[in-house]
């Protein structure tokens, strides 16, 4: 089954750190470009951050940049994204999705979501 | 930076009836790099449009997008239960954008 699995979502305080982690399975990870997208409660959805199938291009909203960082590791099929300093207003669900194949910013398969607040 | 206005905000209408459902760009873009979702609660997104007009896989033929420029559409031909969600519209190209959404609820 093409599956993503998030994980890491938590209470944090302001200022604080958060790791969160996204399992792939079901598919060949590495041939992919991943996103985080993010939802607050009750709200639209944000675009957070991007990252290359190779894991050289980076890619963040203007939001994050500075405080947060996207990775991978293709050995064990699993994207990550490093919350340094957060804020209240990253207070939201956080989702892994997949770029289609083509390498379009068109997220074709998504996580089940994580809820990370921020709050003291 | 594009922004997406979706209209409108809420949809009220029957099974069986149609839906249309309108994303504004504030300023013109290309086709080939708006998408839309389909989102109920609690749950992820779900791919249904990309390209403007082509259909994800597994998306039933109900569901059609359409436009160009700075106006785009999705259509549902008759809303089945399931289709009674948050359906929000996506520019993409080295970053994206989405719109606020457009809720379609049981009338």
């Amino acid at each position: 089954e093409v599956k993503l699995l998030e994980s890491g979502g938590d209470l944090v305080q302001p200022g604080g750190s958060l790791r969160l982690s996204c399992a792939a399975s079901g598919f060949t990870f590495s041939g992919y470009a991943m996103s985080w997208v993010r939802q607050a409660p009750g709200k639209g959805l944000e675009w957070v951050s991007a990252l290359s199938a190779s894991g050289v291009a980076t890619y963040y909203t203007d939001s994050v940049k500075g405080r947060f960082t996207i990775s991978r590791d293709n050995s064990k099929n699993t994207l990550s994204l490093q919350m340094n300093s957060p804020r209240a207003e990253d207070t939201a669900v956080y989702y892994c999705a997949r770029h289609m194949a083509s390498g379009k910013w068109v997220f074709d398969l998504w996580g089940q979501g994580t809820l990370v607040t921020v709050s003291s | 930076e594009i922004v997406l206005t979706q209209s409108p905000g809420t949809l009220s209408l029957s099974p069986g009836e149609g839906a249309s459902l309108s994303c504004r760009a504030s300023q013109s873009i290309s086709s080939t790099f708006l998408a839309w979702f389909q989102q109920k609660p609690g749950q992820a997104p779900r791919l249904l449009i990309y390209g403007a007009s082509t259909r994800a896989t597994g998306i039933p033929d109900r569901f059609s997008g359409g436009g160009s420029g700075t106006d785009f559409t999705l259509t549902i031909s008759r809303l089945e239960p399931e289709d009674f969600a948050v359906y929000y519209c996506q520019h993409y190209r080295s970053s994206a954008t989405f719109g606020q959404g457009t809720k379609v609820e049981i009338k």
